[in-house]
């Protein structure tokens, strides 16, 4: 199957700094990447829809100014948790579209704030 | 309001024997049902997947039956092996959603040897 990429796989950071999170479609062109949030043994919740080249579409609750999304390229798209908080402390996905509508996910990323 | 609505939301099961998860939609515009395999601390992996034309579609071990009608999907895992201890989340989307997910609340499955 195809192959998504999400880098880092861990990352822990302090109060009030900024954390970037890379999705990137190894084999495909992705003209739409989703970014979802995962409790522990909860389901996965989206945040937001990446399209490419344009402004990315999040959903009702999900502060646009605190996750910054940014869809460079067909096959890369950014999640920027700004001035993270514990409360952000969560399990990070990015699924990414091809071109006949299959959904890939990454390994995901956790992200921990300190 | 939940779309997808999946049960149980665990299960255990012996060597061998048959997994059951089931799912139930509200929305009649889905037209995609994946069903995705998710390990601790990783991302979901799409296991198999339906569209509404066909009933049953069957890969290996894992076969999912839909009942448009009753606006139902489950998934059965036959000859369950302790590696298919996972949690497994339903899903639905419909083109014009973009291939948008809704997801179920998944179901835990514990494969005892």
């Amino acid at each position: 199957g195809a192959v998504v990429s999400q880098h880092p796989s861990r990352v822990i950071c302090k109060s009030g700094t900024s954390v970037k999170i890379e999705c990137r479609s190894l084999d495909f062109q992705a003209t739409t990447m989703f970014w979802y949030r995962q409790f522990p043994k909860q389901s996965l919740m989206l945040m937001a829809t990446s399209n490419e080249g344009s402004k990315a579409t999040y959903e009702q609750g999900v502060e646009k100014d605190k996750f910054l999304i940014n869809h460079a390229s067909l096959t890369l798209s950014t999640l920027t948790v700004t001035s993270a908080h514990p409360e952000d402390s969560s399990f990070y996905i990015c699924s990414a579209s091809t071109a006949i509508g299959e959904l890939f996910f990454g390994e995901g990323s956790r992200l921990t704030v300190l | 309001q939940q779309q997808v609505k999946q049960s149980p939301q665990s299960l255990i099961v012996q060597k061998g024997g048959i997994s059951i998860i089931n799912c139930a939609y509200e929305n009649t515009a889905f037209d995609y049902f994946p069903w995705y395999q998710q390990f601790p601390g990783k991302g979901p992996a799409l296991l198999i997947a339906i569209r509404p034309d066909v009933s049953e579609k069957k890969e290996g071990r894992f076969t999912i039956s839909f009942n448009k009608s009753a606006k139902q999907f489950s998934l059965h895992i036959m000859d369950s092996q302790p590696g298919d201890s996972a949690t497994y989340f339903c899903a639905a989307t419909f083109k014009a959603a973009g291939n948008k997910l809704t997801f179920g609340g998944g179901t835990r499955v514990l494969v005892k040897p």
